[in-house]
């Protein structure tokens, strides 16, 4: 079974770090360009960053550019997401998503996302 | 920055009518449009990619169509599972894949 299953969420202080995996089973994951996409509580979809399948490409939102760093590790096939000097306007639910392999790179798999709360 | 305006925001509506959402992209995106479909306490489901292909296992009353900067989801004949919240979002952009606001489909 196609899978992805996050983890690592937290209650953290701001200006706090935390550090979130994704671990993914059931295909080929160095295929597969990945992305971490977040859902504050009540709002929309804001996608955050972006990782090609050898690693050597990334992007971030303009919201998170300089404070996270996403990785992987295709031996491990795993995904992370490093988060620095959190703020409270980072709470939410983290959810990692695989791109299609092909045209028009739709996110077709989701994990089931793990909850970051930034809060004194 | 590519930007997803999505219309209506909310909407009421009864099992069987014919539904309608818009997406506005902030340029041309040719095709590239996907679709999602979410439920409270889930993360989001792909339902229709490239403005009209339907993802495998949707069924077929999810249509969606348009290129340049105008789209539309279609469900033709609304069905109790469908109550939910649908995105939009751009894959254009080589990176940074942007969503519309959202359009949450609630019962008359």
């Amino acid at each position: 079974e196609v899978q992805l299953v996050e983890s690592g969420g937290n209650l953290v202080q701001p200006g706090g770090s935390l550090r979130l995996s994704c671990a993914a089973s059931g295909f080929t994951f160095s295929s597969y360009e990945m992305n971490w996409v977040r859902q504050a509580p009540g709002k929309g979809l804001e996608w955050i960053s972006y990782i090609s399948g050898s690693g050597t490409v990334v992007d971030y939102a303009d919201s998170v550019k300089g404070r996270f760093t996403i990785s992987r590790d295709n031996a491990k096939n795993s995904l992370s997401l490093q988060m620095n000097s959190l703020r409270a306007e980072d709470t939410a639910l983290y959810y990692c998503a695989r791109e299609m392999a092909e045209w028009p790179n739709a996110f077709d798999i989701w994990g089931q996302g793990t909850m970051v709360t930034v809060s004194s | 920055d590519i930007q997803m305006t999505q219309s209506p925001s909310s909407l009421s509506a009864s099992v069987g009518d014919r539904v309608t959402i818009t997406c506005r992209a902030s340029q041309s995106i040719s095709r590239y449009l996907n679709w999602f479909q979410q439920k409270p306490g889930k993360a989001p489901k792909l339902l229709i990619y490239a403005a009209s292909g339907l993802q495998s296992g949707v069924p077929s009353r999810f249509s969606g169509s348009g290129s340049g900067t105008d789209f539309t989801l279609t469900i033709s004949s609304l069905q109790p599972d469908d109550f939910a919240t649908y995105y939009c979002q751009q894959s254009y952009s080589p990176t940074g894949r942007t969503f519309g606001g959202g359009t949450k489909v609630e019962i008359k």
